[in-house]
């Protein structure tokens, strides 16, 4: 069945420092890729999606690349502000199937 | 336009009651979906809704849970009797049909404790 990897253990960096993180799935198909953001006391908020290989998906500075030869989405950012100081989810849907599998997600804290 | 809404936020329940969350999606959105996050697992499916109807509902856990959309619009998910493995933050979300409905959008969640 389809699964999805995120790295282990939360993610603590300085303001304004290089995010990466990581997210390899498992799928048969051609499924879409999803990074969804819960930011404290908030529910899920899409941040950016591929539907295709080589889609890149962008939002908010961050980026992310649907990488099909690795079976990879990682989501990256250039300088992180504290305002991003959340749990980040990897998610992949297939189309016609309408279940979502996520990641165990990624707490990000990013120190002032 | 008003987002995927659920009600209650919170909910502290002891074994045994019954809780009843609601779900209301994003109006014209046909696809209604529920999932649930257990402390420190992934988000896990549990069934989607098409209109009134449920497509698929092999993610529910067990007999305990009922799941309704009558109408097609809001939905509820009910516990009965609720146990202590039931605690968590339990998500809906609901997405349009088409290509261009291919994003699930989520609600804030009801966090459920069972004490």
């Amino acid at each position: 069945g389809n699964s999805v990897t995120q790295m282990e253990g939360p993610v603590t960096l300085s303001e304004e420092a290089f995010l990466t993180i990581n997210c390899t799935y498992t799928a048969t198909g051609y499924p879409s890729l999803f990074w969804y953001v819960q930011y404290p006391g908030e529910g899920l908020q899409l941040l950016l999606k591929a539907t295709k290989a080589d889609d890149k998906g962008s939002n908010k500075g961050f980026e992310a690349t649907y990488r099909k030869e690795t079976t990879s989405f990682h989501l990256e950012k250039g300088s992180v502000q504290v305002s991003d100081s959340a749990v980040y989810f990897c998610a992949l849907g297939s189309y016609g199937n309408n279940r979502l599998a996520f990641g165990k997600g990624n707490q990000v804290v990013v120190i002032p | 336009e008003a987002g995927v809404t659920q009600f209650p936020s919170h909910s502290v329940i002891e074994k045994g009651q019954t809780v009843t969350l609601r779900c209301d999606p994003i109006s014209g959105h046909d696809n209604l979906y529920w999932y649930r996050r257990v402390m420190g697992k992934e988000i896990k499916f549990l069934l989607h809704f098409v209109k009134e109807s449920k497509q698929d509902e092999s993610g529910m856990p067990n007999n305990r849970f009922l799941a309704e959309r009558t109408g097609g619009t809001y939905s509820t998910l009910k516990v009965q009797p609720a146990e202590l493995e039931d605690s968590g933050v339990y998500f809906c979300a609901s997405k349009g049909t088409g290509y261009k409905g291919e994003t699930q959008y989520f609600g804030p969640g009801t966090r459920l404790l069972v004490l």
